[in-house]
Formats: C-alpha cells, sequence, structure tokens
C-alpha cells in the first residue's frame, strides 16, 4: 500500500480567506490527480498533474506537484461558500499504476 | 449522459445476509472499480477490472465478489454481510486502466446490524 497523508484533515475559514492543503508521501507516482467530493456525491476530477515541479491553475486552484513527485498542494486563493467540500488527492503507482488515495481534507468556507 | 449509475443508494442489512450492488457506466469505457470509504480512511479499492472479461483484487477483497456482466456492468456482491462492511461503495470507471481519470457513481450507503 502506498500511503497518503492529507494535512489538514479539517479546515473551517471565512470567505475571502486563503487556504493550502496538502498531500505527502513517501512512495512516487507517475501522476497525481484531485477530486472534489461534496456530500451525497461521488468524487468529482479538478486536475491531474503528471511532471515533477509541475503547476496547473484552475481559476482560483493553484496544484502543484513536487519536484519528486512524492507530494503535492492545492492552494486556494479567496475562498467562497461554494469551495466548500472533501478534497482527495490520489496517486497513480505500484502494480499496472493503480490509484491510492489520500485521507481527505474537509473543508467548510464559512460566509 | 447518466455516467456512472449505482443502485440501491441506501441499503440496510442484518449481519450474514447477502446482497449486490449495480453498477452501469454509459461511456464507454474499459476499465471499471468498486471502492469503499470510510471516515478518517479515504477511498480503499476492493476490486477492478481493467477490461471486460478482467477482474482482479484490489487493497481490500476479503467478503466481496465481483462481475464483470459486459463492458457497461460491474456489480459487487457481499454474501455473507459483516458490521465491518458498513462503508460507502462507490463504483467508477476511467477510459483505460493505469492513470486515466476516474468518474465516479454517486455511492451506496450500506449499513449492517
Amino acid at each position: 500500500t502506498q500511503l497518503l497523508e492529507q494535512s489538514p484533515q479539517f479546515l473551517s475559514i471565512q470567505e475571502g480567506e486563503n487556504l493550502t492543503v496538502y498531500c505527502n508521501s513517501s512512495s512516487v507516482f507517475s501522476s497525481l490527480q484531485w477530486y472534489r467530493q461534496e456530500p451525497g456525491e461521488g468524487p468529482v476530477l479538478l486536475v491531474t498533474v503528471v511532471t515533477g515541479g509541475e503547476v496547473k491553475k484552475l481559476k482560483r486552484l493553484t496544484f502543484q506537484f513536487g519536484d519528486a513527485r512524492k507530494d503535492s498542494s492545492l492552494h486556494i486563493t479567496a475562498a467562497q461558500p461554494g469551495d466548500t467540500g472533501l478534497y482527495l488527492c490520489a496517486g497513480a503507482g505500484g502494480t499496472g499504476n493503480q490509484f491510492y488515495f489520500g485521507t481527505g481534507t474537509s473543508l467548510t468556507v464559512i460566509p | 449522459n447518466a455516467g456512472v449509475t449505482q443502485t440501491p443508494k441506501f441499503q440496510v442489512l442484518k449481519t450474514g445476509q447477502s446482497m449486490t450492488l449495480q453498477c452501469a457506466q454509459d461511456m464507454n469505457h474499459n476499465s471499471m472499480y468498486w471502492y469503499r470509504q470510510d471516515p478518517g480512511m479515504g477511498l480503499r479499492l476492493i476490486y477492478y477490472s481493467a477490461s471486460e472479461g478482467t477482474t482482479d483484487k484490489g487493497e481490500v477483497p476479503n467478503g466481496y465478489n465481483v462481475s464483470r456482466l459486459n463492458k457497461r456492468e460491474f456489480s459487487l456482491r457481499l454474501e455473507s454481510a459483516a458490521p465491518s462492511q458498513t462503508s460507502v461503495y462507490f463504483c467508477a470507471s476511467s477510459l483505460s486502466w493505469g492513470g486515466s481519470p476516474l468518474h465516479f457513481g454517486n455511492g451506496t450507503r450500506l449499513t449492517v446490524t
């Protein structure tokens, strides 16, 4: 099992604040994805990063893949209530390049 | 376009009962998966089917069986349910095995008493 630790586990912030979520592992991944999950629904893909050091932006969300492809971060600028949800990272690796999911970060943005 | 459809949405079983969770996708994807989601543990892979006609064990296969009925459908069976199988189960599909983005259904919340 290739363990992916996410931090923080829970985060509650005011609308307009910035935040960063971290996804760390001792294993190397060929790619890493971030998903957002809302209550009662399945996770939905936000982004895929493939190259070490890669940075991708999706509106107010910035995703970075670590140089060694072992870790990643998600930065949200000026958070809005619509950003509320469970954020999951998933690294592809191991036998058959399967996905290993992180433990999740539950974000609440208070209006 | 429905994507990935799971049935049922909710189920309560008594210990020892059996049931089958159904999953169908309409995206012509080759690979399908069953995950379980438990608080603080993320999503863990139970079984997967890399392509039609094949199935393989994931991280937590004990107590489960699967059937890839055709390219669209992938079912998960609990032969003798146990309280430890209380969880939310997600079916997912992807265009191909090995790193393709996953498309998830909306889950089945299962309680075993």
